[in-house]
């Protein structure tokens, strides 16, 4: 039974450019979490997401930031236009219901330059 | 001020050595997550407490819940290099979602 799965684990982006991080959840899980850890802070939650809806986005930033988690295929947290503050390690979790423990990713690690 | 305050931030011992991190907030809660990160990694669940005054063991570790569910430690004894990483406590919003706070974090290093 294959762990969360993150791809890609390094990307390197140009300021402007558009960044793209997938996350397979854990087979049977419906529950997807992101969180950002920026360096040398703590893990921030971002987004909750259960297939075909966000439930709760009230740690992402309004602009350039978004998320999915389609009915087919990995949930995606998409970033527009990067800019150097985005450089972190992204981590996903998931988990069967909402009052379990998590089980997270290996996460990607985003450098801007 | 941060809801989970975590101490030392930084603890660098000899194997075979014991220690013990902190894990303080004014609030209360229902449950509170230890989570052992290694670099490059993501966290990985050690122990959920629950109950005040519960003690949880997991081979060299043991896990304290505070009375009053405000606090937490960690203690490690015999402390091995394979035990060097950022130990993270968190717990759950009690909105839907379980949505996790995670504290500042102890990074640990054991040397041989």
């Amino acid at each position: 039974n294959a762990g969360v799965m993150q791809n890609p684990r390094h990307l390197v982006r140009r300021r402007g450019q558009e960044a793209r991080l997938r996350c397979s959840p854990m087979k049977g899980h419906s529950h997807v979490y992101w969180y950002r850890q920026l360096p040398e802070e703590g893990l921030k939650f971002m987004v909750y997401l259960q297939k075909e809806n966000i439930i709760d986005e009230s740690g992402m930033p309004k602009e350039r930031f978004s998320a999915e988690f389609p009915k087919e295929g990995p949930s995606i947290l998409r970033i527009q236009q990067v800019v150097r503050g985005d450089s972190a390690a992204y981590f996903c979790a998931s988990s069967p219901v909402t009052d379990y423990g998590y089980t997270f990713g290996s996460g990607t690690r985003l450098t801007v330059v | 001020t941060q809801l989970l305050e975590q101490s030392p931030q930084f603890l660098s011992i000899q194997e075979g050595e014991n220690l013990t991190v902190y894990c303080n907030s004014s609030s209360v809660f229902s449950s509170l997550q230890w989570y052992r990160q290694e670099p490059g990694e993501g966290p990985v669940l050690l122990v959920t407490v629950v109950t005040g005054g519960e003690v949880k063991k997991l081979k060299r570790l043991t896990f304290q819940f505070g009375d009053a569910r405000k606090d937490s430690s960690l203690h490690i004894t015999a402390a091995q290099p394979g035990d060097t990483g950022l130990y993270l406590c968190a717990v759950g919003s009690n909105n839907a979602g379980n949505m996790l706070t995670f504290g500042g974090g102890t990074r640990l290093m054991v040397k041989p």
